[in-house]
């Protein structure tokens, strides 16, 4: 069974700051990898989405990784503001036609 | 503005009443899916389908039923509600398993 990892729970940065939030996953057997970002009371929004045969995939400033053989993802975010304050949670497609398991995210505060 | 539109956005229900949670998108999605989300365990899987005429039991089916008429429309009906449901359900959707994933903003349901 899938196992998605999120590390750490919980982050506090300044205002500015280059950093990194951390995916892991125990099957390497799969399709894709998505980054998404959740506001208080809000729904999830979808980031980043990495195919199986990607490494990485860009976004403004906002880049993820990919590496299948050791089970990780990170997602780095660059020149940190207070509005990237969120939960980003990542999740994994393991087959086909099954739905994504997802990681329990990690709450960034990105403080002013 | 195309999306996936949830109703209620929040309940109060008695315990022992039947509740449908409406979910219905407008981007010709294939699959759709049913998450439940609380403090400490995350998101998990309640009910998907993969396609129109199609259902499939996630981690968490029990107490839960889904139907899937057309494309558009995911209703959730809980049969006889009690205070373990309680929670906050989002619906999503996507066109492929190699597309990103889209939320709705959730209906936020109490059992007393």
């Amino acid at each position: 069974k899938q196992e998605v990892t999120q590390i750490p729970a919980a982050l506090s940065v300044p205002e500015g700051e280059n950093l990194v939030l951390n995916c892991s996953f125990t099957d390497s057997a799969i399709y894709n990898l998505q980054w998404f970002r959740q506001d208080p009371g809000k729904g999830l929004t979808s980031l980043l989405l990495i195919q199986s045969s990607q490494r990485e995939q860009t976004s403004g400033r906002l880049n993820a990784s990919l590496d299948k053989s050791s089970g990780r993802s990170t997602l780095y975010i660059a020149a940190s503001q207070p509005g990237d304050s969120a939960t980003y949670l990542c999740a994994v497609d393991g087959s086909g036609n099954t739905p994504l398991v997802f990681g329990k995210g990690t709450r960034l505060s990105v403080i002013a | 503005i195309a999306g996936i539109t949830q109703a209620p956005t929040s309940q109060i229900l008695a315990a022992g009443r039947r509740m449908t949670l409406r979910c219905t998108q407008d981007m010709r999605h294939n699959a759709m899916y049913w998450y439940r989300q609380d403090l400490g365990l995350g998101l998990r899987l309640i009910h998907y389908s993969n396609t129109a005429g199609t259902t499939g039991k996630g981690e968490v089916p029990d107490g839960y039923s889904v139907s899937r008429a057309n494309t558009d429309d995911f209703p959730l009906t809980l049969a006889s509600a009690v205070p373990s449901q309680t929670s906050v359900y989002f619906c999503a959707s996507r066109r492929n398993y190699n597309s990103p994933l889209h939320f709705g903003n959730g209906t936020r349901l109490t059992v007393t």
